[in-house]
């Protein structure tokens, strides 16, 4: 089955600088990589994927990009806000279908007024 | 609208106790899946269903039984509750299978004393 890595588990930053947190793959068939934020008693929402044909997808201040070559794909939040402090996952599906999703360990994000 | 929606919001039960936690969601999609969430390891798939009347194990299905009679509602049952399975359970659903948002509930804190 897939196993998707996840780094780091906490990152603290200061408003205004950039984050980036890193995810690895291992089953070369997965073709989707999302990306989901958690706020603090709420169930994870997707905030921005990724399919395998591109390399880099952009969404205002948040970014994804995928290196099928090294198996590895990163998210990049850049002008951080204090209302980007959450818990952000990775996920992959591997080379099953139904939707199956594998996810990374999770990233504590806390970024500082 | 309501999206995805779990019951109870908390529940505590004692070692051998059996309850269900509830899923129904609106959005007329065929995927649901029950996931559990501990610290440090992200979201672990229990059990999923493509359809209504059917259903699959996931990564971690021990202990665990689901039921789709209809298509909105995903139920998900323990039927002698064990300390192990204290956590916070989450119910997602997803209109397609692959390459497709799953949409999460806000979650069930279990804990079983």
């Amino acid at each position: 089955g897939e196993n998707v890595e996840q780094h780091p588990s906490t990152l603290s930053v200061q408003e205004g600088d950039s984050a980036v947190i890193k995810c690895t793959y291992s089953d070369s068939a997965s073709n989707y990589f999302p990306w989901y934020k958690q706020e603090l008693g709420k169930g994870p929402q997707l905030i921005i994927d990724i399919r395998s044909n591109v390399g880099e997808k952009k969404d205002q201040r948040i970014a994804v990009t995928l290196n099928k070559t090294a198996k590895h794909f990163s998210l990049h939040i850049t002008e951080t806000q204090p209302e980007d402090s959450a818990v952000y996952f990775c996920a992959a599906p591997g080379g099953t279908s139904y939707g199956k999703l594998t996810f990374g360990q999770g990233t504590i994000l806390t970024v500082h007024p | 609208n309501a999206g995805v929606t779990q019951t109870p919001k908390f529940r505590v039960l004692k070692t051998g106790q059996s309850m269900t936690l509830l899923c129904a969601q609106d959005m007329n999609h065929e995927y649901m899946y029950w996931y559990r969430q501990d610290p440090g390891m992200g979201l672990r798939l229990i059990h999923y269903s493509v359809g209504e009347g059917t259903t699959a194990k996931g990564e971690v299905p021990d202990g665990y039984n689901v039921s789709r009679l209809k298509k909105q509602n995903f139920l998900l049952g323990l039927e002698s509750a064990a300390p192990s399975q204290t956590s916070v359970y989450f119910c997602a659903s997803s209109y397609a299978a692959s390459l497709d948002t799953q949409y999460f509930g806000p979650g069930t804190r279990l804990t079983v004393l």
